[in-house]
């Protein structure tokens, strides 16, 4: 596609259960960022992925959260027993060189 | 620690003002800083990539300065207009992983 798309836009869970976020890069694009943005806070670097890199994972907030990225395309981030504190806007970049491009988030509400 | 300010956290102004959006950070050795824009709901839109070697770029009716020695970026948006309104923010890279966000300068332009 044209642009960095994310899956699903919207997303409410129950508390304890596990969810999957989806992010599709822009074809060619060798970097793939996660980031959280809370309610009424900045954006928090999650996770980092280049290339065929091993992962800078230094923004997980817990080992609840991890995330993957198959054959350097789509990436998944996976949240563990979800807790109400994890309910934010969860944003996915890529990037080929300095310039990031961002989807349009999915927004995760705990209940 | 590497730490990113801009002020007004809000600002609203009568369409066709000229307005200054301020960005501020810690550590001086940037790589780039980036200005975003997002609208509510929606994720983040690249407008200016400032290099550190550069001092200011232009697209449009925006301008963004960039003075490493004093910590500081600007935004400049000349007559501005109600489809300005947005949240604006900026981000700083120093050639890691990750690109450190300021918390946003809330923009509303009214008729």
């Amino acid at each position: 596609g044209a642009g960095v798309s994310q899956s699903p836009s919207n997303k409410v869970t129950e508390k304890g259960k596990d969810v999957e976020l989806r992010c599709d890069p822009i074809s060619g694009h060798t970097a793939l960022y996660w980031y959280r943005q809370s309610l009424g806070q900045g954006l928090e670097f999650l996770i980092y992925f280049q290339g065929n890199s091993a992962p800078d994972k230094s923004g997980l907030p817990s080992d609840r959260f991890s995330a993957e990225r198959t054959g350097g395309s789509v990436s998944t981030l996976t949240i563990q027993r979800t807790q109400q504190e994890d309910s934010a806007v969860y944003l996915c970049a890529s990037s080929l060189a300095e310039k990031a491009f961002f989807g349009q988030g999915t927004r995760l509400t705990v209940v | 620690k590497q730490e990113v300010t801009q002020i007004p956290a809000a600002l609203s102004v009568p369409e066709g003002e000229n307005l200054v959006l301020n960005c501020s950070f810690t550590d001086s050795a940037i790589y780039n800083l980036q200005w975003f824009r997002q609208d509510p709901g929606k994720g983040l839109t690249s407008l200016l990539l400032i290099q550190s070697s550069q001092r200011e770029q232009t697209s449009g009716r925006l301008n963004a300065s960039l003075d490493k020695s004093s910590g500081r970026s600007t935004l400049y948006i000349a007559a501005s207009q109600p489809g300005d309104s947005a949240t604006y923010l900026c981000a700083v890279d120093y050639n890691t992983d990750k690109l450190i966000f300021g918390t946003g300068t809330r923009l509303q332009v009214f008729p």
